[in-house]
C-alpha cells in the first residue's frame, strides 16, 4: 500500500525558510516523479512543483507563485522528497501534500498533510 | 495558464439524488481532465482521470464525461460518504490548475 508521511511544518516568520519532509512507502520511490500540492485555509488547491526521477532526468518545474524560492528534492536512498521553502510570504500558509505523479499527470496517491503558518 | 471553471459551488442533494458537477477549462484538453474527492480534514482523493476512467476502488456510481473543453462528474444514487468537495483538475499541461471545488451538501 502507497504511504506517504509528511512532516517539518510549523509557524514561521514572513521572510524565513522552512523545509517539508515526504516519507514515501509502498512503491519504489526512485521511479517515481513526485509533486506538492498546498491548500491555503478554507480554500482550493494549489499545484506547486513537480520532480521527475533521476532516471528520467531528476527535472523539476515549479509554479510561477514559488518560484525562485521553494526547491525541491528528492534523497531516493531515503524514499524521501522535500521542499525547501525560503523567502517565506504570509500567502504561503497552507497545508502541504507530497502527491505521486501518475503516467496521465494526475495525482494518485496523496500524504495527510502539513500545515504550514506565515505570521509574524 | 489553462483556467479551470467549476459549476455549481454548492449543491443540495439528498441520499439517492444523481447530482452533476460540471468544469470548464480555458482552452481544450482532450481528454486531460481529472476528478477528486475531499472531505473535510481529509487529503483529496483521486475519482476519476481521463475525464472518464473510474480509480480503482471507486464506486461505479461515479461517473465522468467530456472532452476539449466541458467536462462533467455524476454520481449516481448519491450515498451518505459522497457529502464532501469536488475538484476537477487539468493534466495537460503545465502549471497544473484545479477548479474551484463543488461542495455537495445535505439537503
Amino acid at each position: 500500500e502507497v504511504q506517504l508521511v509528511e512532516s517539518g511544518g510549523g509557524l514561521v516568520k514572513p521572510g524565513g525558510s522552512l523545509r517539508l519532509s515526504c516519507a514515501a512507502s509502498g512503491f519504489t520511490f526512485s521511479n517515481a516523479w513526485m509533486n506538492w500540492v498546498r491548500q491555503a485555509p478554507g480554500k482550493g488547491l494549489e499545484w506547486v512543483g513537480r520532480i521527475k526521477s533521476k532516471a528520467d532526468g531528476g527535472t523539476t518545474d515549479y509554479a510561477a507563485p514559488v518560484k525562485g524560492r521553494f526547491t525541491i528534492s528528492r534523497d531516493d536512498s531515503k524514499n524521501t522528497l522535500y521542499l525547501q521553502m525560503n523567502s517565506l510570504k504570509i500567502e504561503d500558509t497552507a497545508v502541504y501534500y507530497c502527491t505521486t505523479d501518475s503516467p496521465v499527470s494526475t495525482f494518485d496517491s496523496w500524504g495527510q498533510g502539513t500545515l504550514v503558518t506565515v505570521s509574524s | 495558464d489553462v483556467q479551470m471553471t467549476q459549476s455549481p459551488s454548492f449543491v443540495s442533494a439528498s441520499v439517492g439524488d444523481r447530482v452533476t458537477i460540471s468544469c470548464r477549462a480555458s482552452q481544450g484538453i482532450s481528454t486531460s481532465l481529472a476528478w477528486y474527492q475531499q472531505k473535510p480534514g481529509k487529503a483529496p482523493k483521486l475519482v476519476i482521470y481521463g475525464a472518464s476512467r473510474l480509480q480503482r476502488g471507486v464506486p461505479s456510481r461515479f461517473s465522468g464525461s467530456g472532452s476539449g473543453t466541458d467536462f462533467t462528474l455524476t454520481i449516481n444514487s448519491l450515498q451518505p460518504e459522497d457529502f464532501a468537495t469536488y475538484f476537477c483538475q487539468q493534466a495537460i499541461s503545465f502549471p497544473r490548475t484545479f477548479g474551484g471545488g463543488t461542495t455537495v451538501e445535505m439537503k
